[in-house]
């Protein structure tokens, strides 16, 4: 059973930067795993940030990256806004099954 | 725009049967992968299933195999999940969701969710 591990929660500063991890337990991510993140904000409904490590959809915003670090997939906002406190999720591809990871809690205080 | 429209949520009986369905609209809908992705309460995303455009292939996660049926009418523009033997377990927020255009843009857009709680 693959176990997708991000950080439980992060606090970041206004106007800060923060990078969210995301870890696999058969070793380390590469672009063969094609990480894709998503947002999700209490009562709504997940939103796509980025797929293909750091591609980034129309509606993502400039501040937001994805990256491979050191055998994980990546996932940088700098110069954070308020807005942006929510639920980070990355997703994995294991060829031909798909895993979460658990989540990351981004507070912007 | 894209459009993803979930019902068929409800409460149902542990060994009960449900069927969720995803109306779209907005784009070409025979042209695109789905996906079901569901939410406990409280708790992550789980990636459940997912169905080609022509509805010839499907993959399941391990949790749901040979309880969850996949499939779509391309006709009616609608994805359904036909879940059965349920479980207190499945207990969750279903959505479904279109794969994007872009090469390995799993999750491009998503519906609201439906809820479906197992219990007696």
């Amino acid at each position: 059973q693959t176990v997708v591990t991000q950080e439980p929660s992060l606090t970041v500063s206004p106007g800060g930067t923060v990078t969210l991890t995301c870890a696999s337990s058969s070793g380390a991510v590469t672009s063969g795993y094609w990480p894709n993140w998503f947002q999700q904000k209490p009562g709504q409904a997940p939103r796509a940030l980025i797929y293909n490590t750091s591609n980034k959809h129309s509606w993502t915003p400039a501040r937001f990256s994805g990256s491979l670090l050191g055998g994980k997939a990546a996932l940088t906002l700098s110069g954070v806004q308020p807005e942006d406190e929510a639920e980070y999720y990355c997703l994995l591809y294991y060829g031909g099954d798909w895993v979460f990871g658990g989540g990351t809690k981004l507070t912007v205080l | 725009e894209v459009q993803l429209v979930e019902s068929g949520g409800g409460l149902v009986q542990p060994g009960g049967s449900l069927r969720l369905c995803c109306a779209a609209s907005g784009f070409t809908f025979s042209r695109h992968w789905m996906h079901w992705v569901r939410q406990a309460p409280g708790k992550g995303l789980v990636w459940v299933s997912r169905m080609s455009g022509d509805e010839s292939r499907t993959k399941y996660a391990d949790s749901v195999k040979g309880r969850f049926t996949i499939s779509r009418d391309n006709a009616k523009n609608t994805l359904y999940l036909q879940m059965n033997s349920l479980r207190a377990e499945d207990t969750a927020v279903y959505y479904c969701a279109r794969e994007g255009l872009g090469y390995y843009d799993w999750l491009f857009s998503w519906g609201q969710g439906t809820l479906v709680t197992v219990a007696s």
